[in-house]
């Protein structure tokens, strides 16, 4: 089946970047779908980060746009996020999860596949 | 983008139904058909329970259903489960390829 797991620094200083790589395992990062980033910050609700296609094009939530980068390694069938400037604010459990792109398959349009979340704290 | 709101909590007893509302604006829940419903488990990823408003995944129980109604999206789960206990999240596509969750809703199963 498929699944997702992230990985990266548990850990990063105020004014650093955020560098979180998900692992993709029965299915291709090449395949029709958006790999996403969802965050969670301690005791609050889920926020869209962002996504990318294999094709490269990427999606991102204007509120972060300015320090988020979402890349792709077909190679090593994973995808990454990097998150620069961080602060306290952005402390938060990580998801990656997977779109489904194509209409008319189960689950279109929503996150059907989530890893298991990493936390990271922004902390000096 | 501001986020899609939810009550902070709903309850109800073993076999009863509840529904928990996802208001959004004319921007997002408004004009596409593109809400999904998640239920999230303590220290869990969240698992998604409809989609496009109100299909159902295979292997999610036919108690849930999702509906919609202008800028309102609902999820509602009948006959009440211990197991249905947790938080849950509304999604929608938001315009500008963006999407937006809600604020989540924690559901209690007295």
């Amino acid at each position: 089946q498929v699944q997702l797991q992230e990985s990266g620094p548990g850990l990063v200083k105020p004014s650093g970047t955020l560098s979180l790589t998900c692992a993709v395992s029965g299915d291709s990062v090449s395949s029709s779908m958006w790999w996403t980033w969802v965050r969670q910050p301690p005791g609050k609700g889920l926020e869209w980060i962002g996504e990318i296609y294999h094709s490269g094009s990427t999606n991102y939530n204007p509120s972060l746009k300015s320090r988020v980068t979402i890349s792709v390694d077909k190679s090593k069938n994973q995808f990454s996020l990097k998150l620069s400037s961080v602060t306290a604010a952005d402390t938060a459990v990580y998801y990656c999860a997977r779109r489904i792109a194509v209409a008319g398959t189960v689950g279109f349009d929503a996150f059907d596949i989530w890893g298991q979340g990493t936390m990271v704290t922004v902390s000096s | 983008q501001s986020a899609l709101t939810q009550p902070a909590s709903v309850s109800g007893s073993p076999g009863q139904s509840i529904t928990i509302s996802c208001t959004g604006t004319s921007s997002d829940v408004g004009s596409y058909n593109i809400v999904s419903w998640y239920q999230q488990h303590p220290g869990k990823a969240p698992k998604l329970m409809i989609y496009e408003g109100s299909k159902r995944p295979s292997g999610v129980s036919n108690r849930f259903s999702g509906s919609k109604s202008g800028n309102t999206a609902s999820l509602t789960i009948s006959g009440l489960q211990a197991e249905d206990e947790g938080h849950y999240y509304c999604c929608s596509y938001a315009g500008d390829s963006t999407f937006v969750f809600g604020g989540g809703t924690k559901l209690t199963v007295l």
